[in-house]
């Protein structure tokens, strides 16, 4: 199956720095999703994004789809911010949507 | 709306016994599926379901069983809980396959 790799796995941060989150993918896929799962552990779709540049308010993401990959930016990082950001792709052969390890995200004030 | 409502949120079970986690949705998703999370596994597909009487196993099936009746419902069952069994179970709802998804917010279950 497709393999889905997220950098750094850990991150922290002061308020108000900016951050890169990065996946990788090894195959093609039809789409590409965003989630951040916050410290209760609720899951939150921030973008669905197969390709493209997309913004809501401070983050945005770009997927490159033929380099297999897809960065999601936070600028201006809160507290709030932090939890654990996950990317998720759908295979084009594929019937699931398969998720990375994660990156842990922590905000200091 | 509710979104995706999944019940309980908490449950302890013994091991050998069974249970059904409940999951339904009111936005008409034809897509469901079940996850669970394991620190340092991230989520893990366990079954899903295109619509109504259709389902299909995922990555990790063995030892829970599925049904779907009603495009709104879509209950786990775990036949003989085990230890390794305990874990955080999400359920999540798509408008079609490769559509973007809604989750629940999780069932937390510790078997013993």
């Amino acid at each position: 199956g497709i393999q889905v790799e997220q950098s750094p796995p850990d991150l922290i941060l002061q308020e108000g720095a900016n951050s890169t989150l990065r996946c990788n993918f090894s195959d093609s896929v039809n789409n590409l999703q965003w989630f951040h799962q916050n410290p209760w552990g609720q899951l939150i779709n921030l973008f669905y994004i197969p390709s493209g540049t997309k913004q809501n308010g401070r983050l945005s993401a770009t997927t490159v789809a033929t380099e297999r990959y897809s960065l999601l930016y936070i600028s201006s990082s809160q507290t709030t911010d932090s939890g654990v950001y996950f990317c998720a792709v759908w295979e084009t052969s594929g019937s699931r949507l398969t998720f990375g390890e994660g990156t842990q995200l922590t905000v200091n004030p | 709306n509710a979104g995706v409502t999944q019940t309980p949120k908490f449950q302890v079970l013994k091991t050998g016994q069974s249970m059904t986690l409940q999951c339904a949705q009111d936005m008409n998703h034809e897509y469901m599926s079940w996850y669970r999370q394991d620190p340092g596994m991230g989520l893990r597909l366990i079954h899903y379901s295109v619509g109504a009487g259709i389902t299909d196993q995922g990555e990790v099936p063995n030892g829970y069983n599925v049904s779907r009746s009603t495009t709104e419902d879509f209950p786990l069952r775990l036949l003989s809980a085990a230890p390794s069994q305990t874990s955080v179970y999400f359920c999540a709802s798509s408008y079609r396959r490769g559509g973007g998804y809604t989750f629940g917010s999780g069932t937390r279950l510790t078997v013993v």
